[in-house]
């Protein structure tokens, strides 16, 4: 079945020390998003691609940075994690129609800074 | 330290009964609506979507209104089964590029 994938599910790092977390997708879709969750609160986009176009949303912090080298794979790096920076990250996919479409969400990846 | 979670408005349900979830969208110019549902641990899950040249979509027991004067959409889910447990966001499409806002959510709690 064609899904959006991440990895790993669940990772755990230290405050300061870089961290990466992976994003794959079969559905060969133009645009990935990443999103951060909080406890009880609604995701918020950090950034998407739209192919290898970059676009940043205005407050997400620098620490935050991605990565995308080719269609199916995307890469979110967080380069000093901060004990705020605990949250659920959800990577998304839409085809990238113009207008309005539908994005398809993976399991997300749960992250613990200790 | 991560700040303290906010408390999400919850719904609380008799199994059987109908559900009615609804959500304030803030963009009069947004054109594309949808509803996910969200279980605890995992990420967003599609239910239903609609276009803003449209008033109602029906789903399998879901139906999703859309009132544009204000800015008002709701969720219906009819016999609210133990499995619909989970919370539910609405989102806005705002650009021509796809992006999506998210509303504050509602959780939903079917008791059995």
């Amino acid at each position: 079945d064609a899904m959006v994938i991440q990895n790993p599910r669940y990772q755990v790092t230290q405050f300061g020390k870089p961290v990466t977390l992976s994003c794959s997708q079969t559905l060969n879709h133009n645009v990935m998003y990443w999103y951060q969750q909080k406890s009880s609160q609604a995701p918020k986009l950090l950034f998407h691609y739209y192919d290898k176009d970059f676009n940043n949303e205005a407050d997400t912090p620098d620490n935050f940075q991605s990565r995308r080298p080719n269609t199916s794979f995307c890469f979110l790096d967080i380069r000093s994690p901060g004990l705020g920076d605990a949250a659920m990250y959800l990577c998304a996919t839409s085809r990238g129609d113009r207008g309005a479409n539908e994005q398809f969400f993976g399991p997300g990846t749960r992250l613990t800074v200790l | 330290g991560e700040s303290v979670g906010l408390h999400l408005p919850t719904l609380s349900v008799q199994e059987g009964d109908n559900s009615i979830i609804n959500c304030a969208y803030s963009n009069s110019a947004s054109d594309y609506f949808i509803w996910y549902k969200q279980e605890s641990g995992k990420g967003p899950q599609f239910i239903i979507d609609i276009r803003s040249n449209m008033d109602k979509r029906q789903g399998q027991r879901v139906t999703v209104l859309l009132n544009k004067t204000v800015k008002h959409l709701s969720l219906q889910i009819a016999a609210t089964q133990p499995g619909d447990s989970a919370v539910y966001f609405c989102a806005e499409n705002i650009d021509q590029g796809g992006k999506l806002i998210f509303g504050q959510g509602t959780e939903l709690s079917v008791k059995p």
